[in-house]
């Protein structure tokens, strides 16, 4: 199965900063990348797929980007909603779908 | 407004039995493939098992291979996952997911499509103990 690693796990941070998370893929995954965004308590969230389209809905200070085996989820700056955990997935065709370990973002 | 409302979670003893539904509304649920997500307490996110819309495909992870079941009923809008012989392990919370982007027109083996889950959506918590 393909390994996906976040980084970091944990990021401490401000309303208004600029937040970036990493996801690497054991192997490549061209674009079949999604972020999603989890609450306490609820499902996840999609927030963007095919590395950088964001699902309906989703703000625009929400980006993705990256391809192959390296992609990373960009806030540009924080809101007091986004505090949340964070997590990569990947979709490529015929290998069962994988999760990041996630990334817990906090109040700093 | 698309809503997936997971139920039939509770305490099970270790190799006991459980059945979970999903209860999907504002789709064709026919037409959509369907998938089982679980997490552990305090844990990450791990795919369980998916169906093609029509059930003539049925995927599951190792872990779950040869003890979970997952089904569909189209005509209630149902989803299904029969656990059997449970363990320890097993214990989290099930969340159902519906297919979202497909990358391929007919998947036949596990991944080709984004999964969408409820965000309103509180999964239903399964514990597995004696």
């Amino acid at each position: 199965d393909i390994q996906m690693t976040q980084s970091p796990s944990t990021l401490s941070a401000s309303v208004g900063d600029r937040v970036t998370i990493t996801c690497r893929a054991s192997q490549s995954i061209t674009n079949y990348l999604a972020w999603y965004q989890q609450k306490s308590g609820k499902a996840p969230s999609l927030l963007i797929y095919d590395v950088s389209t964001l699902e309906d809905g989703v703000p625009a200070r929400f980006s993705g980007s990256g391809s192959g085996t390296e992609f990373t989820l960009t806030i540009s700056s924080l809101q007091p909603e986004d505090f949340a955990t964070y997590y990569c997935q990947h979709y490529k065709i015929n290998s069962p779908w994988t999760f990041g370990q996630g990334t817990k973002v906090e109040v700093k | 407004e698309v809503q997936l409302v997971e139920s039939g979670g509770g305490l099970v003893k270790p190799g006991g039995s459980l059945r979970l539904s999903c209860e999907v509304s504002g789709i064709t649920f026919s037409s959509h493939y369907m998938t089982w997500v679980r997490q552990a307490p305090g844990k990450g996110l791990e795919w369980v098992a998916s169906i093609s819309s029509s059930s003539s495909s049925r995927y599951y992870a190792e872990s779950v291979k040869g003890r979970f079941t997952i089904s569909r009923d189209n005509a209630k809008n149902l989803l299904y996952l029969e656990m059997n012989s449970v363990k320890a392990e097993d214990t989290a919370v099930y969340y159902c997911a519906r297919e979202g982007r497909k990358v391929v027109a007919v998947p036949v083996a596990p991944g080709g499509y984004v999964l969408r889950f409820d965000p309103r959506g509180q999964g239903t918590l399964v514990i597995v103990s004696s």
